[in-house]
């Protein structure tokens, strides 16, 4: 299985709610990225997960706070977002982090919408 | 920050023609990737070239490397209009850390 799962497809969400993103590998991978995306531009990415642990965290705002429960599992919870944080965000697995296991496996994307 | 640039940004060809797109960089690399995003959807990995390899072929892709230059370029033959897509060339420096993605070519390939 060379699947990387990401519920929901689409999100609406108002500033004042809270809501999170999931995503989900079953290839034994042990790194895990949250990646965001506007139009026509290029993947950002927000946090990377090395074993189970935050290893990066491209100064995200707080309003914006990943969770890894487990080696399959990563969640992003948001809440009190703004307009401006409307994007593509996309989940990507590899087996490791690092340039020997660069390559790297995305979901189809949650696309969100803050109104 | 994004360190690849990709030339050109948009491509429109037929049909069976070639597609030729460019990325430089600008720090040392350990390995360049090319992925293709279809419109609104994940990205799909397509190639990895190492920093010691000079070109590499994978079906009707082939990728050169120029470190000398800081420079890839991705040739896709006889394209199809199914090759429709955003390609991204994405570099990962010698520390290994992380990727970082070009701006990106958007590949349309007329029927």
């Amino acid at each position: 299985d060379t699947e990387v799962t990401q519920t929901p497809k689409h999100l609406v969400m108002g500033m004042t709610n809270k809501k999170s993103l999931k995503c989900e590998q079953h290839m034994g991978h042990r790194a895990m990225y949250w990646y965001k995306q506007k139009a026509k531009k290029p993947p950002e990415l927000m946090f990377v997960y090395s074993y189970e642990k935050l290893s990066i965290n491209e100064s995200v705002p707080s309003r914006f706070s990943p969770e890894c429960p487990n080696s399959s599992l990563l969640n992003l919870h948001l809440h009190a977002l703004q307009p401006e944080d409307s994007a593509l965000y996309l989940c990507a697995s590899s087996q490791q982090q690092g340039a020997d296991r660069g390559e790297q496996y995305f979901g189809p994307g949650t696309r969100l919408t803050v109104t | 920050s994004q360190q690849g640039e990709e030339d050109p940004q948009a491509l429109s060809i037929q049909e069976g023609e070639n597609a030729t797109m460019n990325c430089s960089y600008k720090t040392s690399i350990n390995n360049l990737q090319w992925y293709r995003q279809n419109s609104g959807r994940g990205l799909v990995h397509l190639i990895l070239i190492r920093s010691n390899e000079r070109e590499k072929h994978s079906g009707r892709l082939r990728v050169t490397l120029d470190t000398s230059k800081k420079s890839s370029s991705l040739l896709i033959t006889a394209s199809r209009a199914a090759d429709t897509a955003s390609y991204f060339c994405a570099t990962i420096g010698a520390s290994g850390s992380r990727l970082t993605f070009g701006e990106g070519t958007q590949l349309t390939v007329n029927p």
